[in-house]
């Protein structure tokens, strides 16, 4: 994997739902995977920023979860919320702290 | 300030032109680095600032963008002759160092036209 992909694209569930996305990255010099939320008509907001094999973090009913070896972070939302629905990003940056962004996951939680 | 700030939120001008988009990040944050989104596209590199170091320009597309970081705290995007290819949404972002989430700005919105 050359650059950071995302996937799904986009998604649409209904409220109450638990979903997931992926993002796979160069697993070669790794330093840090970051997760972003983008509201429309917002700025992005910083969810976590991982940086250890197997590490796991979670911010309320988000959490995430990284495996450097492989390349992949999941991001997981536990009954989701229509106030979840945005654009959820992540980036991977290597020892020169530049992030490199996947295109972005479009979430949008129906009521 | 208690946000990373950026102005003007949107600008429409003239192929040709030049453009200067501003940059006020929070205070104490070393890191300051510029992206930008074009329609379809995921953020793009553009520039990285770190302390007193020389910056990273390695996203810059072409030598008719040019940035600078004042005194480590305000930063200018500089676009000329603009061309319609640079219409995107510019977004600043600073963090406390380069190992830090990010606070972004709101973004200016660039139309060439």
């Amino acid at each position: 994997i050359l650059n950071v992909e995302q996937s799904p694209q986009s998604l649409h569930v209904q409220e109450g739902d638990s979903t997931n996305f992926t993002c796979s990255f160069p697993s070669s010099n790794f330093y840090a995977l970051h997760w972003y939320r983008w509201e429309t008509a917002k700025s992005p907001e910083a969810l976590f920023v991982m940086t250890l094999n197997g590490d796991e973090k979670k911010k309320g009913r988000i959490s995430a979860t990284l495996n450097t070896k492989e390349g992949y972070s999941y991001l997981y939302i536990k009954g989701s919320q229509p106030e979840d629905s945005a654009t959820y990003l992540c980036a991977s940056g290597g020892s020169n702290y530049k992030l490199t962004f996947g295109k972005g996951t479009l979430l949008t939680v129906n009521p | 300030g208690a946000g990373v700030s950026q102005s003007p939120s949107n600008k429409v001008t003239e192929k040709g032109k030049d453009v200067e988009l501003r940059c006020d990040p929070i205070s104490g944050h070393t890191a300051l680095y510029w992206y930008r989104q074009s329609l379809g596209q995921g953020l793009e590199f553009l520039i990285y600032f770190q302390g007193n170091s020389a910056p990273d320009k390695s996203g810059l597309p072409s030598d008719r963008f040019s940035a600078e970081r004042t005194g480590g705290s305000v930063s200018t995007l500089t676009i000329q002759r603009t061309q319609q290819e640079d219409s995107a949404v510019y977004l600043c972002a600073s963090s406390l160092s380069g190992k830090d989430g990010y606070t972004f700005g709101s973004g200016t919105r660039l139309t060439v036209v």
